[in-house]
């Protein structure tokens, strides 16, 4: 089975600071695919970014960029410029490409994101 | 457009009542999900619709029973819940043209409480 661990409960910066979230995963699966979703207070959970495992090209989607280092199984979350609506909790979430039919995502813990202005 | 709809967005519930919940997207997407989040924990999956067939059942009690009516709609039958049961309850939907490598959209939930 595999496992995702955000070991930061929390986490703040200083609004247009940079900020990057920890993620690390145990697998044994070659193929898979990483996300980052946020959850702010109204429970919506929205994609942020995903990466493909088997692109060593880290992903970026315009002030959201990912360190995915595939050996070490990390897969950390860089926010730049951060902004009072990036406040939320951030789920770093795994799914496994088994080639088997559509599966669920297995999630870390989450780390709250505070935005201090 | 990336929407899944759920309603109601609130529900009350006493022990003895049977409620549904739905969850609904027109986005083509050929499977469907259920999952489960307890306050300042992450969400648990339930259940797994792929192609209109329930393809995983995360061993969840038998009070709570899905249906796919169709491959739009993903219905949650509640029947005699306990109060562990309060939640937000989230529906996900995924294009699966490629089993395993799409995202996975989120409704808005429906928070749950049982009384």
């Amino acid at each position: 089975a595999q496992t995702v661990t955000q070991s930061q409960p929390e986490m703040s910066v200083q609004e247009a600071e940079t900020v990057t979230l920890s993620c690390t995963y145990d697998t044994s699966e070659s193929d898979y695919y990483l996300f980052w979703y946020k959850q702010p207070p109204s429970r919506q959970m929205i994609l942020v970014i995903r990466q493909e495992a088997y692109k060593q090209q880290n992903a970026t989607e315009n002030r959201f960029s990912v360190n995915f280092q595939k050996a070490a199984k990390s897969f950390s979350l860089k926010i730049s410029d951060s902004q009072l609506g990036d406040a939320a909790m951030y789920f770093c979430a795994y799914r496994s490409h088994s080639g088997g039919g559509a599966d669920g995502l297995t999630f870390g813990k989450g780390t709250h994101l505070i935005i201090q202005p | 457009d990336t929407e899944v709809t759920q309603t109601p967005k609130h529900l009350v519930m006493g022990m003895t009542n049977k409620k549904s919940l739905k969850c609904e997207q027109h986005m083509g997407h050929r499977a469907m999900y259920w999952y489960k989040q307890k306050a300042k924990k992450p969400p648990e999956l339930m259940f797994v619709y792929s192609y209109e067939k329930l393809s995983i059942n995360e061993s969840v009690p038998s009070r709570f029973s899905p249906e796919c009516p169709n491959s739009s709609l993903l219905n949650l039958h509640l029947h005699a819940l306990q109060p562990e049961d309060s939640a937000l309850y989230l529906c996900a939907s995924s294009q699966e043209v490629r089993p395993g490598a799409d995202t996975q959209y989120f409704g808005p939930g429906t928070r749950l409480t049982v009384l």
